[in-house]
């Protein structure tokens, strides 16, 4: 079975501190996401890479930034967070680049930033 | 542009009653699509996926998706709702080329004993 895990499941930071997520993959996946859930506005998508060292910007980019320097591990950085990045985040994994290939979620963190 | 619309953001049954989430897509490309499912404090897994082919698509727990092309949807149904699908469930559809999937806002299901 694919496996996608975060490094918390809950997590509570201040305004203006430097936030590190990470999740790692163990299924050898090209492909890993970040979006941010949040209530009536469903998964919105942060950054994605298709490879070691590569990064896109998805739809709501600004104030986050990313960093993959290993394949199986994807860590989304805020800069300094602020109490709008209160938030669920889901990582996810797939094998290949392509529309037939399926996502692989975490289980996600809930951060809140005071 | 893609895009996907879930009708109704909570859907409330009956358990044993039938289970139907709506689900309609905008797609400049033959689109596929995908139904996800998020139970309580867990990330999304895949409940079924239609890409070519036959039309009505089964999934995992009795669940499944019929293509409608001329309709534009793609519906996720169940006959005999279980205390276990309350959960939150997510359309999505898959852009051209090789872009991310694009998810709909989700429906919450809840089963009333």
């Amino acid at each position: 079975d694919v496996k996608v895990t975060q490094s918390s499941r809950y997590l509570v930071k201040r305004t203006g501190e430097k936030v590190f997520l990470e999740c790692v993959q163990d299924m050898d996946h090209e492909n890993m996401f970040w979006y941010r859930q949040d209530p009536g506005l469903g998964l919105r998508l942060i950054y994605f890479s298709y490879d070691v060292k590569m990064k896109e910007k998805g739809d709501i980019p600004e104030g986050y930034s990313v960093s993959r320097e290993k394949k199986e591990r994807f860590s989304l950085i805020l800069e300094s967070a602020s109490t709008n990045q209160t938030s669920m985040y889901l990582c996810a994994s797939s094998l290949l680049q392509g529309r037939l290939e399926t996502q692989y979620f975490g289980p996600g963190t809930r951060l809140l930033v005071l | 542009a893609q895009s996907v619309t879930q009708l109704g953001s909570h859907v409330s049954v009956s358990e044993g009653a039938l289970v139907l989430l709506r689900c309609n897509y905008s797609s400049s490309v033959p689109p596929y699509l995908f139904w996800y499912v998020q139970y309580p404090n867990q990330g999304l897994q895949l409940l079924l996926k239609y890409t070519t082919g036959a039309t009505l698509v089964k999934g995992i727990n009795g669940f499944e998706a019929e293509f409608k092309k001329s309709e534009t949807s793609f519906h996720l149904t169940k006959p005999s709702a279980h205390m276990s699908d309350a959960a939150e469930y997510f359309c999505a559809v898959s852009p051209s080329g090789n872009t991310p999937l694009v998810f709909g806002k989700g429906t919450r299901l809840s089963v009333i004993a």
